[in-house]
């Protein structure tokens, strides 16, 4: 069975500290994808970063970083320097194709609210 | 700017109403979706449609029926909802690659906010 676990339901943090959001996974599949997505007030989920279980390289962008251990089975995210404008709910998912077809996993998704 | 556009933003029906949610994507994307989000929940997939034919329906009831008329619109048409169908309706597209659509990355509408009364 496949499953995603973010255990953090809310995080508050005052802006400009650094804050790590967790995600947990379980699969069997060999080859995966693990996504990250951003839901703010508005609605829509905003795709962050696609990562390939093939592919443990750490990736930056700006603010952003992602840290991919597939020992742990983790893929973690760092906001460094947070804004009021990350308050968010963000979600982990992973996709695998155990049952013959790709589908997302959603994890239970982590608040960030970041206080000014 | 969302690429993905859904309409109404929001809508409140009665249950014995007929109504459709509409969703548009000009990225030329092969594959689309509809989400359901109740509120402090992650979006769970109700239709995936690929190259303009259903491609997974996760026993969504007879009362939701989706339709995609062209590679660029996708419908949900509700009939007869029940209070408990009450959410946050998200259309999302994405490409249609090696493995499948939801191998890759979707972009998601701002979703239309559903009430049912």
């Amino acid at each position: 069975a496949q499953k995603v676990t973010q255990a953090q339901t809310e995080i508050s943090v005052v802006e400009k500290e650094d804050v790590t959001l967790d995600c947990v996974y379980e699969t069997r599949d060999t080859t995966y994808y693990l996504f990250w997505y951003k839901q703010p007030p508005s609605g829509e989920l905003v795709f962050l970063i696609r990562r390939n279980s093939f592919d443990e390289q750490n990736e930056i962008s700006g603010r952003y970083s992602w840290n991919f251990q597939k020992s742990t089975s983790s893929f973690n995210f760092t906001i460094t320097a947070s804004q009021v404008v990350d308050s968010a709910v963000y979600f982990c998912a992973l996709s695998g194709d155990t049952s013959g077809t790709y589908k997302y996993i959603f994890g239970t998704g982590t608040r960030l609210k970041v206080l000014a | 700017d969302t690429e993905v556009t859904q309409t109404p933003k929001h809508l409140v029906m009665g249950m014995t109403n007929k109504k459709s949610l509409k969703c548009e994507q000009h990225m030329g994307h092969r594959a689309m979706y509809w989400y359901k989000q109740k509120a402090k929940k992650p979006p769970e997939l109700m239709f995936v449609y690929s190259y303009e034919k259903l491609s997974i329906n996760e026993s969504v009831p007879s009362r939701f029926s989706p339709e995609c008329p062209n590679s660029s619109l996708l419908n949900l048409h509700l009939h007869a909802l029940q209070p408990e169908d009450s959410a946050l309706y998200l259309c999302a597209s994405s490409q249609d690659r090696k493995g499948g659509p939801m191998a890759t990355e979707a972009f998601f509408g701002q979703g239309t906010r559903l009430t049912v009364v």
